[in-house]
């Protein structure tokens, strides 16, 4: 079975700098996709980046980028810039390629951006 | 599009009583998938559903069950309700094949909660 650990319940970042959020894996597929989704205070869930287990480059968006090491099954969160808006739990999640849309999440991290 | 939308958004049972949650998917889409999220056990796969037939399913009892409909519409039943089961469940969905098939977007929520 798949699992996905995020060693950090919390981290802190003052507005406009970068904050890093660490993820790491396990699974011994090796087409899958792994995604990073924020939950805000409102508890809605929004998708900030995936990336394809088969791409080498980094996924990339606006001030969200991504640190995937496929050989150490890690996938790192950077946030560039942060912003006021970007407080929010972050879960980092895992879904194979083998088929059905299932998301095996880890425990997350809860962002606090201060001004 | 419209998004995912979910009702009720609140609810308050009492323990041995049963309910049932629905689920509207993004239109075009043919995956539902069942989230629960509480405090202690975070984020669980309850189930998935594709063109009305349950594709992948997680380990809870048998007390939960769901259905599709052939609009893609779906339910979930909680049968015989726990105190444990006080919880936030979320819905998301895709469009089930193809190759962006790989990204959910997840419901408001509906919040449940047991006395």
């Amino acid at each position: 079975a798949q699992t996905v650990t995020q060693s950090q319940p919390e981290m802190s970042v003052q507005e406009a700098e970068t904050v890093t959020l660490s993820c790491t894996y396990d699974t011994s597929e090796s087409d899958y996709y792994l995604f990073w989704y924020k939950q805000p205070p409102s508890r809605q869930m929004i998708l900030v980046i995936r990336q394809e287990a088969y791409k080498q480059q980094n996924a990339t968006e606006n001030r969200f980028s991504v640190n995937f090491q496929k050989a150490a099954k890690s996938f790192s969160l950077k946030i560039s810039d942060s912003q006021l808006g970007d407080a929010a739990m972050y879960f980092c999640a895992y879904r194979t390629g083998a088929g059905g849309s299932r998301l095996t999440f880890g425990e997350g991290t809860q962002l606090t951006v201060n001004p | 599009k419209a998004g995912v939308t979910q009702t009720p958004r609140y609810l308050i049972k009492t323990r041995g009583q049963q309910v049932t949650l629905s689920c509207s998917p993004i239109s075009g889409h043919r995956s539902v998938s069942w989230y629960q999220q509480t405090p202690g056990q975070g984020l669980q796969f309850l189930f998935e559903y594709f063109s009305e037939t349950q594709r992948n399913k997680g380990n809870f009892p048998g007390r939960f069950s769901g259905r599709q409909f052939s609009n893609s519409r779906s339910e979930m039943n909680v049968s015989t309700l726990e105190l444990g089961d006080s919880a936030l469940y979320l819905c998301a969905s895709s469009s089930g094949s193809g190759a962006i098939s790989y990204e959910q977007y997840f419901g408001p929520g509906t919040r449940l909660t047991v006395t």
